[in-house]
Protein backbone atom coordinates (compact mmCIF):
# COMPACT_ATOMS: atom_id res chain seq x y z
CA UNK A 1 0.00 0.00 0.00
CA UNK A 2 1.56 3.34 -1.00
CA UNK A 3 -0.62 5.85 0.82
CA UNK A 4 -1.67 7.04 -2.02
CA UNK A 5 -5.60 6.82 -2.16
CA UNK A 6 -7.96 7.15 -5.53
CA UNK A 7 -11.96 7.11 -5.87
CA UNK A 8 -13.53 5.59 -7.81
CA UNK A 9 -11.79 2.14 -8.73
CA UNK A 10 -13.51 1.95 -11.90
CA UNK A 11 -15.99 4.46 -13.94
CA UNK A 12 -18.53 3.27 -16.71
CA UNK A 13 -20.28 6.58 -18.33
CA UNK A 14 -20.97 7.50 -22.13
CA UNK A 15 -19.34 9.44 -24.79
CA UNK A 16 -20.07 13.66 -23.98
CA UNK A 17 -20.41 13.22 -19.90
CA UNK A 18 -18.23 14.46 -17.61
CA UNK A 19 -16.67 12.65 -14.98
CA UNK A 20 -14.44 13.58 -11.79
CA UNK A 21 -11.34 11.95 -10.29
CA UNK A 22 -10.35 11.65 -6.55
CA UNK A 23 -6.79 11.28 -5.37
CA UNK A 24 -5.22 11.93 -1.55
CA UNK A 25 -1.81 12.06 -1.35
CA UNK A 26 0.88 10.18 0.90
CA UNK A 27 0.48 12.40 4.29
CA UNK A 28 3.00 14.90 3.65
CA UNK A 29 3.68 14.67 0.46
CA UNK A 30 2.98 18.48 -1.25
CA UNK A 31 2.78 17.32 -5.17
CA UNK A 32 0.37 15.89 -7.27
CA UNK A 33 0.81 14.33 -10.05
CA UNK A 34 -1.77 12.53 -12.89
CA UNK A 35 -1.11 9.96 -15.60
CA UNK A 36 -2.87 8.76 -18.02
CA UNK A 37 -2.36 5.25 -19.25
CA UNK A 38 -4.15 3.93 -22.03
CA UNK A 39 -4.29 -0.42 -22.49
CA UNK A 40 -0.94 -1.25 -23.13
CA UNK A 41 0.38 2.20 -23.69
CA UNK A 42 3.24 3.69 -21.66
CA UNK A 43 2.34 6.25 -18.74
CA UNK A 44 1.48 10.10 -20.26
CA UNK A 45 2.20 12.55 -17.84
CA UNK A 46 -1.08 15.10 -17.64
CA UNK A 47 -0.60 17.61 -15.17
CA UNK A 48 1.58 18.18 -11.71
CA UNK A 49 0.49 20.49 -8.54
CA UNK A 50 2.77 21.53 -5.60
CA UNK A 51 0.87 23.12 -2.85
CA UNK A 52 -2.03 23.84 -4.44
CA UNK A 53 -0.62 26.09 -7.59
CA UNK A 54 -0.22 24.04 -10.76
CA UNK A 55 3.18 23.31 -11.21
CA UNK A 56 3.80 21.80 -14.65
CA UNK A 57 1.61 20.36 -17.63
CA UNK A 58 2.14 17.93 -20.01
CA UNK A 59 -0.01 15.91 -22.72
CA UNK A 60 -2.97 17.40 -20.48
CA UNK A 61 -6.11 17.94 -23.24
CA UNK A 62 -7.90 20.94 -23.26
CA UNK A 63 -11.51 19.15 -21.97
CA UNK A 64 -9.30 18.09 -18.35
CA UNK A 65 -8.55 20.13 -16.05
CA UNK A 66 -7.40 19.19 -12.07
CA UNK A 67 -6.89 21.36 -8.97
CA UNK A 68 -5.60 20.44 -5.89
CA UNK A 69 -7.14 21.77 -2.58
CA UNK A 70 -5.92 23.13 0.62
CA UNK A 71 -6.07 19.74 2.22
CA UNK A 72 -3.61 18.70 -0.52
CA UNK A 73 -5.83 16.43 -2.24
CA UNK A 74 -6.61 16.59 -6.17
CA UNK A 75 -9.71 16.06 -8.48
CA UNK A 76 -9.17 15.41 -12.13
CA UNK A 77 -12.07 16.63 -14.33
CA UNK A 78 -12.28 14.79 -17.96
CA UNK A 79 -15.37 16.46 -19.75
CA UNK A 80 -17.31 16.02 -23.23
CA UNK A 81 -16.02 12.62 -23.50
CA UNK A 82 -15.01 10.02 -26.36
CA UNK A 83 -14.26 6.86 -26.49
CA UNK A 84 -10.59 7.81 -26.69
CA UNK A 85 -10.66 8.41 -22.74
CA UNK A 86 -10.90 4.85 -21.60
CA UNK A 87 -7.50 4.10 -19.98
CA UNK A 88 -6.30 3.74 -16.46
CA UNK A 89 -5.79 6.96 -14.97
CA UNK A 90 -2.87 7.08 -11.68
CA UNK A 91 -2.60 9.75 -9.41
CA UNK A 92 1.33 9.99 -7.92
CA UNK A 93 1.87 11.95 -4.69
CA UNK A 94 5.72 12.58 -4.06
CA UNK A 95 7.77 15.09 -1.46
CA UNK A 96 8.66 17.47 -3.91
CA UNK A 97 11.12 19.12 -3.74
CA UNK A 98 13.14 17.68 -0.52
CA UNK A 99 16.22 18.18 -2.03
CA UNK A 100 17.76 18.15 -5.74
CA UNK A 101 17.86 14.80 -7.44
CA UNK A 102 16.06 13.02 -4.36
CA UNK A 103 12.51 12.45 -4.82
CA UNK A 104 10.22 9.29 -5.84
CA UNK A 105 6.88 9.11 -6.73
CA UNK A 106 3.96 7.20 -4.89
CA UNK A 107 1.99 5.95 -6.95
CA UNK A 108 -2.31 4.89 -6.06
CA UNK A 109 -4.14 2.17 -7.44
CA UNK A 110 -5.54 3.90 -10.48
CA UNK A 111 -9.18 4.55 -11.91
CA UNK A 112 -10.02 2.98 -14.43
CA UNK A 113 -12.31 4.49 -16.44
CA UNK A 114 -14.44 2.77 -19.73
CA UNK A 115 -16.20 5.27 -21.97
CA UNK A 116 -19.25 3.58 -24.08
CA UNK B 1 14.19 16.61 -27.92
CA UNK B 2 13.70 14.76 -24.77
CA UNK B 3 13.69 10.86 -25.66
CA UNK B 4 13.87 7.73 -23.70
CA UNK B 5 14.61 4.40 -25.50
CA UNK B 6 13.65 0.94 -23.81
CA UNK B 7 13.16 -2.23 -26.02
CA UNK B 8 9.29 -2.91 -26.17
CA UNK B 9 9.63 -6.53 -24.97
CA UNK B 10 11.98 -9.68 -23.37
CA UNK B 11 12.11 -12.70 -22.42
CA UNK B 12 13.62 -14.60 -20.33
CA UNK B 13 13.84 -18.41 -18.44
CA UNK B 14 12.97 -18.89 -15.01
CA UNK B 15 16.39 -18.41 -12.47
CA UNK B 16 18.28 -16.87 -15.54
CA UNK B 17 19.38 -13.36 -15.50
CA UNK B 18 18.32 -10.49 -17.72
CA UNK B 19 18.97 -6.73 -18.56
CA UNK B 20 16.96 -3.87 -19.80
CA UNK B 21 18.56 -1.49 -21.28
CA UNK B 22 17.40 2.32 -21.37
CA UNK B 23 18.95 5.37 -22.86
CA UNK B 24 17.62 8.60 -22.74
CA UNK B 25 18.70 11.71 -24.11
CA UNK B 26 17.04 15.16 -22.17
CA UNK B 27 17.56 18.25 -20.92
CA UNK B 28 19.48 18.34 -17.90
CA UNK B 29 19.91 15.12 -15.82
CA UNK B 30 18.83 14.89 -11.74
CA UNK B 31 18.52 11.13 -11.58
CA UNK B 32 17.24 8.55 -13.17
CA UNK B 33 14.48 6.26 -11.68
CA UNK B 34 13.15 2.49 -12.18
CA UNK B 35 9.97 1.68 -11.41
CA UNK B 36 8.07 -2.32 -11.90
CA UNK B 37 4.01 -2.37 -13.30
CA UNK B 38 2.64 -5.16 -13.54
CA UNK B 39 -0.31 -5.55 -15.90
CA UNK B 40 -3.51 -3.55 -14.44
CA UNK B 41 -1.62 -2.21 -11.41
CA UNK B 42 -0.14 0.86 -10.30
CA UNK B 43 4.07 1.11 -10.93
CA UNK B 44 6.31 0.52 -7.77
CA UNK B 45 9.61 2.23 -7.66
CA UNK B 46 12.73 -0.32 -7.97
CA UNK B 47 15.74 1.87 -7.59
CA UNK B 48 17.58 5.40 -8.65
CA UNK B 49 21.07 6.38 -9.59
CA UNK B 50 22.33 9.33 -9.83
CA UNK B 51 26.03 8.75 -10.27
CA UNK B 52 28.13 6.75 -12.38
CA UNK B 53 28.29 2.93 -10.99
CA UNK B 54 25.68 0.13 -9.97
CA UNK B 55 23.38 0.13 -7.39
CA UNK B 56 22.68 -3.23 -5.73
CA UNK B 57 19.32 -4.09 -4.27
CA UNK B 58 19.19 -8.02 -3.30
CA UNK B 59 17.98 -9.71 -6.53
CA UNK B 60 17.95 -6.31 -8.50
CA UNK B 61 20.58 -3.88 -9.59
CA UNK B 62 20.96 -0.86 -11.44
CA UNK B 63 23.65 0.80 -13.61
CA UNK B 64 24.28 4.65 -14.60
CA UNK B 65 26.51 6.12 -17.14
CA UNK B 66 25.94 9.43 -17.30
CA UNK B 67 27.93 10.34 -20.44
CA UNK B 68 26.96 7.85 -22.30
CA UNK B 69 23.31 8.46 -21.21
CA UNK B 70 22.74 5.00 -20.60
CA UNK B 71 21.05 2.97 -17.68
CA UNK B 72 20.43 -0.95 -17.17
CA UNK B 73 18.29 -3.08 -14.99
CA UNK B 74 19.99 -6.40 -13.75
CA UNK B 75 17.72 -8.88 -12.84
CA UNK B 76 19.00 -12.32 -10.99
CA UNK B 77 17.53 -15.03 -10.59
CA UNK B 78 14.32 -14.68 -11.98
CA UNK B 79 10.98 -15.57 -11.33
CA UNK B 80 7.69 -16.08 -12.31
CA UNK B 81 6.78 -12.59 -10.86
CA UNK B 82 9.31 -10.57 -12.34
CA UNK B 83 6.82 -10.94 -15.12
CA UNK B 84 5.65 -7.05 -15.18
CA UNK B 85 6.79 -4.36 -17.28
CA UNK B 86 9.75 -2.47 -15.97
CA UNK B 87 9.76 1.59 -16.75
CA UNK B 88 12.90 3.71 -16.98
CA UNK B 89 12.34 7.62 -16.23
CA UNK B 90 14.57 10.79 -16.27
CA UNK B 91 14.51 13.74 -14.03
CA UNK B 92 15.92 16.50 -15.92
CA UNK B 93 16.62 19.67 -14.98
CA UNK B 94 13.33 21.03 -14.21
CA UNK B 95 12.52 18.11 -11.85
CA UNK B 96 10.02 16.75 -13.80
CA UNK B 97 10.22 13.19 -14.81
CA UNK B 98 10.30 11.52 -18.43
CA UNK B 99 8.65 8.60 -18.76
CA UNK B 100 9.97 5.75 -21.43
CA UNK B 101 7.55 3.54 -22.80
CA UNK B 102 8.43 0.50 -20.87
CA UNK B 103 9.97 -2.85 -21.20
CA UNK B 104 7.50 -5.99 -20.96
CA UNK B 105 9.35 -8.78 -19.19
CA UNK B 106 8.15 -12.31 -19.81
CA UNK B 107 9.22 -14.94 -18.05
CA UNK B 108 9.10 -19.03 -19.23
CA UNK B 109 9.12 -21.91 -16.83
Amino acid sequence: DSGVTQTPKHLITATGQRVTLRCSPRSGDLSVYWYQQSLDQGLQFLIQYYNGEERAKGNILERFSAQQFPDLHSELNLSSLELGDSALYFCASSVFPVQEGAYEQYFGPGTRLTVT
Amino acid sequence: GQNIDQPTEMTATEGAIVQINCTYQTSGFNGLFWYQQHAGEAPTFLSYNVLDGLEEKGRFSSFLSRSKGYSYLLLKELQMKDSASYLCAVEGSNYQLIWGAGTKLIIKP
